[in-house]
């Protein structure tokens, strides 16, 4: 089992381009989250995924988008990329049928820079 | 609204010594607590967890927590600290909507001295 992957690790951006991370889980889970890590704020959650072919808004939306593919792949784009934006992102999954409450798993962390 | 609040972004401590994390949180309905654990340039780990019934928790690597919800606290605890203990620590409540969402706090970097 891999677990959570998340491509590419590192990733260097321009001011006003877009891009897309990739995110893909193997424990069969249905819940899936992306969140961003900044210094000092902790984790805050971008968009999160209850099961396949939904998505809803965290606390920190603006400027991502983001896709249920299927139940293992979920991914966020940003389409006009922000220096603002220059962040670690962690996707994570977790089995939310029987309770909420069950452990995340989180992926590797993809470095994103924009300049 | 849930939210928490982790007491000191940095904690150094001596090898061997008592190490102290502390996490206080605000919520409306009873808490689902966890700490998770962040070693450099990886992923957050579950350390521990807190739903129900006994209030003392006890996770992995000799770390333990304790529930009091007259303080409304979550603070981690290990007795004696190993240099491969040096990671960021968070603490997390479960959103309110039973959603499976996480509010984090904001982490706290252990440093562990020989």
């Amino acid at each position: 089992n891999a677990g959570v992957t998340q491509t590419p690790k590192f990733q260097v951006l321009k001011t006003g381009q877009s891009m897309t991370l990739q995110c893909a889980q193997d424990m069969n889970h249905n819940s899936m989250y992306w969140y961003r890590q900044d210094p000092g704020m902790g984790l805050r959650l971008i968009y999160y995924s209850a099961s396949e072919g939904t998505t809803d808004k965290g606390e920190v939306p603006n400027g991502y988008n983001v896709s249920r593919l299927n139940k293992r792949e979920f991914s966020l784009r940003l389409e006009s990329a922000a220096p603002s934006q220059t962040s670690v992102y962690f996707c994570a999954s977790s089995d939310t049928t029987g309770t909420p409450h069950n452990e995340q798993f989180f992926g590797p962390g993809t470095r994103l820079t924009v300049l | 609204a849930q939210s928490v609040t982790q007491l000191g972004s940095h904690v150094s401590v001596s090898e061997g010594a008592l190490v102290l994390l502390r996490c206080n949180y605000s919520s409306s309905v009873p808490p689902y607590l966890f700490w998770y654990v962040q070693y450099p340039n990886q992923g957050l780990q579950l350390l521990l967890k807190y739903t129900t019934g006994a209030t003392l928790v006890k996770g992995i690597n000799g770390f333990e927590a304790e529930f009091k919800k007259s303080e409304t606290s979550f603070h981690l605890t290990k007795p004696s600290a190993h240099m491969s203990d040096a990671a960021e620590y968070f603490c997390a409540v479960s959103d309110s909507s039973n959603t499976g969402k996480l509010i984090f706090g904001q982490g706290t970097t252990l440093q562990v001295k020989p």
